[in-house]
């Protein structure tokens, strides 16, 4: 089965620009979630849909982070304006009820 | 407030030998336990699942216990290769009235094996 698919693998930007991610679940994973993971740390949950319905989205800073799941299947992770403390790599996964959870390889972003 | 404590926060070892990392949490009502590697630049990549009435589950090399009673979780790796280099993450799941549960991740721990 093809896993969770995220692009762009790496990005660099300068604070205050914009920047978005995005990915491809597992086909059939209902779920997806979108993670922080600052280097040294675990992941930290951004926010959870469950098709295209937020579940959860407490650790969102709205202020500058946005996300959205359109036709519940891709997803896609906005920040405006960035910054520096916002450089982190941010994975994006898929879980069913019976196999659990499904990581994407991350997109590392730098603000500097 | 769930929490997840894993320890030691790095560890380096000798190729070929075995090693054994720490999973303690404070997430209730449990639901399950998970032990994540995740490689360098990667995504985190699923080892074991344990629920509650499971202590034991081993996936190659890789074993992981649960003691429910007391919150913990150990991974023990046996005759450990090179390619074992990565960061060991505890997630535990509390039983929660959603399809998957509310998470807590642990900060892992570092393995490093050297030749």
């Amino acid at each position: 089965e093809a896993g969770v698919a995220q692009s762009p693998r790496y990005k660099i930007i300068e604070k205050r620009q914009s920047v978005a991610f995005w990915c491809n679940p597992i086909s059939g994973h209902a779920t997806l979630y979108w993670y922080q993971q600052i280097l040294g740390q675990g992941p930290k949950l951004l926010i959870q849909f469950q098709n295209n319905g937020v579940v959860d989205d407490s650790q969102l800073p709205k202020d500058r982070f946005s996300a959205e799941r359109l036709k519940g299947v891709d997803s896609t992770l906005k920040i405006q304006p960035a910054k520096l403390e916002d450089s982190a790599v941010y994975l994006c996964a898929s879980s069913h009820p019976n196999y659990g959870y499904t990581f994407g390889s991350g997109t590392r972003l730098t603000v500097v | 407030k769930n929490q997840v404590e894993q320890s030691p926060q790095s560890l380096i070892i000798l190729e070929g030998k075995n090693c054994t990392l720490q999973c303690n949490y404070t997430v209730s009502p449990f639901s399950n336990l998970r032990w994540y590697k995740q490689d360098t630049g990667r995504g985190p990549v699923s080892l074991t699942i344990m629920t509650f009435s499971e202590n034991t589950k081993s996936n190659g090399r890789y074993t992981a216990t649960l003691d429910a009673d007391t919150k913990q979780s150990s991974l023990h790796i046996t005759a450990s290769q090179l390619s074992d280099s990565a960061s060991y993450i505890c997630v535990v799941s509390a039983n929660h009235n959603t399809n998957a549960g509310k998470s807590t991740f642990g900060d892992g721990t570092t393995l490093t094996v050297k030749p």
